[in-house]
């Protein structure tokens, strides 16, 4: 993954609205991508994850959505809460099976109450 | 049902030392990856364990090496320790897959402090 330096893409977002999380992968071929919550102190937590077969996918208040015309993910929250602040990545895996993953610049989401 | 458990959470060593880290993987999960991560960037791989062999590695030099048990548990060992070794190290399970891509989740890390 690219290296971000200390300060991230930051979104603040009023609680109650929607959150959109935007991410550009690298790799035409990757076949399978994630997104991962990370709050302070903790390891990367899975949100989500979409095939390339797929353009849409949705979970408990969180869709991803995947155009692979423009190697562009988007994570969006639905009704956004405090506890959704955080770091969240995108991350991909290049080939099939079990390569390693290569992650996206982190957004920092933070929710006003 | 135990997620992936990572010990210790927190090390100080100084420039030179050597350190070991743990990490348990979730309960049904055959491969074991590492990553670093430094501050407030992404997690960068470091390498892959599955049936106790290293399995493919990213750029790091050797000495970042590994382990993997037969209960399927990892371990990481950085020997002459540098400043830049500072930051998260993050443990990742998953099920071995040869086609299809499974998510790998993740323990809280340990926070490696080179002084």
């Amino acid at each position: 993954g690219e290296s971000v330096g200390l300060h991230l893409p930051t979104l603040s977002v009023q609680e109650g609205d929607n959150s959109i999380i935007n991410c550009a992968y690298s790799n035409s071929a990757s076949d399978y991508f994630i997104w991962y919550k990370q709050e302070s102190g903790k390891g990367p937590q899975f949100i989500i994850d979409i095939r390339s077969n797929m353009d849409k996918r949705q979970g408990q208040r969180v869709t991803v959505l995947l155009n692979k015309t423009v190697k562009h993910l988007s994570l969006q929250i639905a009704a956004t809460q405090p506890g959704d602040s955080a770091v969240y990545f995108c991350a991909e895996n290049p080939y099939s099976g079990n390569t390693p993953l290569v992650f996206g610049k982190g957004t920092r989401l933070s929710v006003i109450a | 049902d135990a997620g992936v458990t990572q010990s210790p959470t927190h090390l100080i060593k100084t420039r030179g030392q050597q350190v070991t880290l743990r990490c348990s993987p979730k309960s049904g999960h055959d491969t074991v990856s590492w990553y670093q991560q430094a501050l407030g960037q992404g997690p960068q791989f470091i390498f892959q364990y599955y049936e106790e062999e290293e399995r493919q590695r990213g750029n790091f030099p050797d000495r970042f090496s590994g382990h993997q048990f037969p209960n399927y548990s990892s371990e990481l060992n950085v020997n002459a320790l540098l400043l830049g070794d500072s930051a998260l190290y993050l443990c990742a399970s998953s099920l071995f897959q040869t086609r299809s891509s499974q998510p790998q989740h993740f323990g809280d890390g340990t926070r490696l402090s080179i002084l």
